[in-house]
């Protein structure tokens, strides 16, 4: 069974520029989640969706955003790109609503 | 919202010696309290979750201690080894409901030294 995929690995992008980044969840699982991991910030959470649906968002501003497809796999948008949007980015899926299977995720530099 | 406190930030044992790492969490209703481990350059990976209806959870070298009086969890490693080095992250969640969501702690960098 392959597990949650992301893409790109690597996103270099200028100040200003939109970044797009990707994920599709494991076969079955409905519900998408995306994380933010700065350095030394631990794994702060930015979206939830389900069944195509955001359900809850992080304390993040609004040039982050996204949607999930029709076959569950989702995208995470930020415009406006600034240098602190460094980070790892990770998406994870669930079938049951509570364990989190991630993917290896996406680093995107901001130059 | 639920807030996660992890101390240590970082953990140096010999190997064979015991690991413990202590959460504290803010949120009373918050019922679902997962461990990850993220080795270097890896995904984080689920290693052992437990409940609130439960005290105490055991995985072969691995335990989760609750108390939900105090607000706080920990990880148990026992006889560690080399490729338990890694970083740790503990978490809680109101699991189910519409406003789900799992609030992590900033982890704990492990060293295992043989």
């Amino acid at each position: 069974e392959a597990g949650v995929t992301q893409s790109p690995t690597h996103l270099i992008k200028t100040r200003g520029q939109q970044a797009t980044l990707r994920c599709s969840p494991i076969s079955g699982h409905t519900s998408v989640y995306w994380y933010q991991q700065a350095l030394g910030l631990g794994l702060q959470f930015l979206l939830w969706y389900d069944e195509g649906e955001e359900r809850n968002r992080g304390n993040f501003p609004p040039r982050f955003s996204g949607r999930q497809f029709p076959n569950y796999s989702s995208e995470l948008n930020v415009n406006a790109l600034e240098l602190e949007d460094s980070a790892l980015y990770l998406c994870a899926s669930s079938g049951d609503g509570e364990k989190l299977f991630f993917g290896s995720g996406t680093q995107l530099s901001v130059l | 919202g639920e807030n996660v406190e992890q101390h240590p930030s970082t953990l140096s044992v010999q190997e064979g010696d015991s690991a413990v790492i202590k959460c504290t969490y803010s949120d009373s209703a918050s019922n679902y309290f997962p461990w990850y481990k993220q080795e270097l350059g890896k995904r984080p990976q689920l290693i052992i979750d437990i409940r609130s209806n439960v005290g105490e959870k055991k995985d072969q070298r691995i335990a989760v201690t609750l108390n939900k009086t105090a607000k706080h969890f920990s990880l148990h490693i026992t006889e560690t080894q080399p490729e338990d080095s890694a970083v740790y992250f503990c978490a809680a969640s109101r699991s189910g409901g519409s406003n789900y969501k799992l609030t992590f702690g900033k982890g704990t960098l492990l060293t295992v030294n043989p």
